[in-house]
C-alpha cells in the first residue's frame, strides 16, 4: 500500500516564526488533506489539496502531484498552532493513509 | 451545528466489558469511516461504508462490528474489550470516495 513520509517529526518554533512542513508519497494520489490535531485530540481539516496552491490566512499549501509530494507553509506562527500536523492520502479505495506526524510547538 | 458527531467522548470501561460508540453525520454524504488513533498518534483505517454497505474491513478483530442503520449513522460496536483496544477512534464522513473527508472529535475509550 501507499506510504506517507512527514518531515520533521518535531519542531520548536519561537512565536512569529515561519515553518514549511513536508509531506512525501510513495504513489499518486487522487485525495491529499492537511489536518491539524489541536491539544484537545481535535482534527482539524485545514487543507483540501490534490494539486495546486491554496492559502487561508496564515497557511498555505502546495502539492506537486506529478512529484508526490506536498508542502505545508505556517507563517507568523501563534502559540495556538502548537499540535500535530498530519498530511494524508487517499488512492482511490475510500480510505485515507495518514502520515506519523509533524509535531509543532510554538513557543511564546 | 456539529458536521460529524460522536458519542460518547470518553469511554472508560473494565476488560472484557462490551461498548458501543455511536456517529452522526448531517452533511449528507453518502460514504461513513472508522478510524483509530493509538498511542503514538498513528491514525490508521477501520473500516468504511458506502450508502450502508461495508466497503472497507482492514483487518480488524470480529470483536469489532460497525452497523450502518441508514446512511448519516455507523456505529461500532466492540465485544470482550481487551487492553489493546484502549486508543482514540474517530467517525468521518465523505461525499464520495475522493472528496475529503470530515472528521467528528473522536472517543477516548480507555480499558482498565
Amino acid at each position: 500500500g501507499i506510504q506517507v513520509e512527514q518531515s520533521p517529526p518535531d519542531l520548536i518554533l519561537q512565536e512569529g516564526a515561519n515553518s514549511t512542513l513536508r509531506c512525501n508519497f510513495s504513489d499518486s494520489v487522487n485525495n491529499l488533506q492537511w489536518f491539524h490535531q489541536n491539544p484537545w485530540g481535535q482534527l482539524i481539516n485545514l487543507f483540501y489539496i490534490p494539486s495546486g496552491t491554496k492559502q487561508n490566512g496564515r497557511l498555505s499549501a502546495t502539492t506537486v502531484a506529478t512529484e508526490r509530494y506536498s508542502l505545508l507553509y505556517i507563517s507568523s506562527s501563534q502559540t495556538t498552532d502548537s499540535g500535530v500536523y498530519f498530511c494524508a492520502g487517499n488512492t482511490g479505495f475510500q480510505k485515507l493513509v495518514f502520515g506519523t506526524g509533524t509535531r509543532l510547538l510554538v513557543s511564546p | 451545528d456539529t458536521a460529524v458527531s460522536q458519542t460518547p467522548k470518553y469511554l472508560v470501561t473494565q476488560m472484557g466489558n462490551d461498548k458501543s460508540i455511536k456517529c452522526e453525520q448531517n452533511l449528507g454524504h453518502d460514504t461513513m469511516y472508522w478510524y483509530k488513533q493509538d498511542s503514538k498518534k498513528f491514525l490508521k483505517i477501520m473500516f468504511s461504508y458506502n450508502n450502508k454497505e461495508l466497503i472497507i474491513n482492514e483487518t480488524v478483530p470480529n470483536r469489532f462490528s460497525p452497523k450502518s442503520p441508514d446512511k448519516a449513522h455507523l456505529n461500532l460496536h466492540i465485544n470482550s474489550l481487551e487492553l489493546g483496544d484502549s486508543a482514540v477512534y474517530f467517525c468521518a464522513s465523505s461525499q464520495d470516495r475522493v472528496q475529503p473527508q470530515h472528521f467528528g472529535d473522536g472517543t477516548r475509550l480507555s480499558i482498565l
